[in-house]
């Protein structure tokens, strides 16, 4: 079965380009999740849908980050314009339903290195 | 906001030895998962204790949910080099938050 499907699986680009980031669910699944993973601050929401609909994205750092969900199965991850500090991993991650002691299966993430 | 605290941050052991990784939080979960994380990928899921003093085991992988449901332990015996990874807890509050994710405990296993 597929997983979580994440593109590109890195990605260096320089400050003030435009970024996105594309997660492919696992079908089914109808919770998405947005992470953001760096050693100083570890692994952090940054925003979830629930049936394609953004439920809760207090975690999104700044305006300069939105997130879409057109769909079932596609979702992106949208960076603009690029700083330094958005350096890090970013995970995808889908469940069934919208209970937090449902397992969330990630995507291997995509690496992102602003110059 | 709640916070998960595992400790220790970094653990290096032998081949065989046996260990323990924490995860505390001052905040009462429903749920808590734990993930393991290898270089390169996601995190996977290992287990989900739900039930205050909840024992599971997996092969040689102990896990244990504290009796007020603020903290877990993980026992792992006999550790095997494939056992080296990032391993993560994850609580779940149950409101709409979902998981909060603690820092992690980075293990090595040297054969």
């Amino acid at each position: 079965d597929a997983g979580v499907i994440q593109s590109p699986r890195h990605e260096v680009t320089e400050m003030g380009q435009e970024v996105t980031l594309r997660c492919k669910p696992i079908s089914g699944h109808n919770s998405l999740f947005w992470y953001r993973q760096t050693m100083m601050r570890g692994l952090e929401l940054l925003i979830y849908f629930n049936n394609n609909v953004p439920i809760d994205d207090s975690g999104m750092p700044e305006d300069r980050f939105s997130a879409k969900m057109p769909n079932a199965s596609f979702s992106t991850l949208k960076i603009q314009p690029s700083e330094p500090r958005d350096s890090a991993v970013y995970f995808c991650a889908s469940s069934l339903g919208v209970s937090g002691n449902q397992p969330q299966h990630f995507g291997d993430g995509t690496r992102l290195s602003i110059l | 906001t709640q916070l998960l605290e595992q400790s220790p941050q970094f653990l290096s052991i032998q081949e065989g030895e046996n260990l323990t990784v924490y995860c505390n939080s001052s905040s009462v979960f429903s749920s808590l998962q734990w993930y393991r994380q290898e270089p390169g990928e996601g995190p996977v899921l290992l287990v989900t204790v739900v039930t205050g003093g909840e024992v599971k085991k997996l092969k040689r992988l102990t896990f244990q949910f504290g009796d007020a449901r603020k903290d877990s332990s993980l026992h792992i015996t006999a550790a095997q080099p494939g056992d080296t990874g990032l391993y993560l807890c994850a609580g779940d509050s149950g409101s709409a938050r979902q998981l909060t994710f603690g820092s992690g405990t980075q293990l090595t296993v040297l054969p």
